[in-house]
């Protein structure tokens, strides 16, 4: 899988918008970014996933650059239960490989 | 539709013991992952595993660990002679496809190995 670059902690206002950056410049055409967040003593959880188009789903917005280098992930109004470490990952999910690769991700913390 | 059951949550184990750890995936999911995260570092991938066969184990130490997901019952990690090192969460997912993001993690083992 192709290497990620996470800040590795970001704070957030509650009730404001956080948005999460990813570089990801070795990035391959067949690559999806994928974005999991760990909240505390629990497993991650799947947010949400794309391919060069920007997505949006009930939890998060995803914004890819034009180039694929780079995304954010936008919660765009946090609450302090979005309080978790937030991993990005790239694979291409047709490798017949399934297995997941995280790094050290970005721990967001959110303020009240 | 009760999510993924990992048990114990908590285990403790003297240096040599045995250690473990089951999984018990979603109702309808017939593919499991397990994953290892030592404290302050990101989960690392350990082995796949469908219904009585084990898809990539490419993660999983060469002694001491073993893996199964039988017909009936839950998935099991098994770790002999634990050394302190293996002290982690261990944290199982289970999906009903191999489509990652279709996957659910359960809540983890703790193993202490004193």
């Amino acid at each position: 899988d192709a290497k990620t670059t996470q800040p590795p902690s970001m704070d957030c206002a509650e009730g404001r918008a956080a948005n999460l950056p990813c570089n990801h410049s070795t990035i391959s055409g067949n690559e999806y970014v994928y974005w999991y967040r760990q909240i505390h003593s629990q497993g991650p959880q799947y947010i949400i996933h794309g391919l060069k188009n920007n997505e949006t789903n009930e939890m998060a917005s995803l914004i890819i650059t034009e180039d694929r280098k780079s995304s954010t992930l936008i919660l765009p109004h946090a609450t302090l239960r979005d309080t978790a470490v937030y991993y990005c990952i790239v694979r291409d999910p047709n490798f017949g490989n399934e297995k997941l690769t995280f790094g050290t991700g970005t721990r967001l913390t959110i303020i009240p | 539709n009760a999510g993924v059951m990992q048990n114990p949550r908590h285990l403790v184990r003297r240096r040599g013991q045995e250690a473990r750890l089951r999984c018990s995936p979603m109702k309808g999911h017939s593919h499991v992952y397990w994953y290892r995260q030592l404290p302050e570092e990101g989960l690392k991938f350990m082995v796949y595993l469908q219904k009585e066969n084990i898809i990539d184990e490419s993660g999983m130490p060469k002694e001491r660990f073993s893996a199964e997901f039988p017909k009936e019952g839950p998935s099991i990690l098994r770790i002999q002679q634990v050394v302190r090192g293996d002290s982690a969460a261990y944290f199982c997912a289970s999906s009903p496809a191999p489509v990652v993001g279709a996957e659910f993690f359960g809540p983890g083992t703790r193993l202490t190995v004193l």
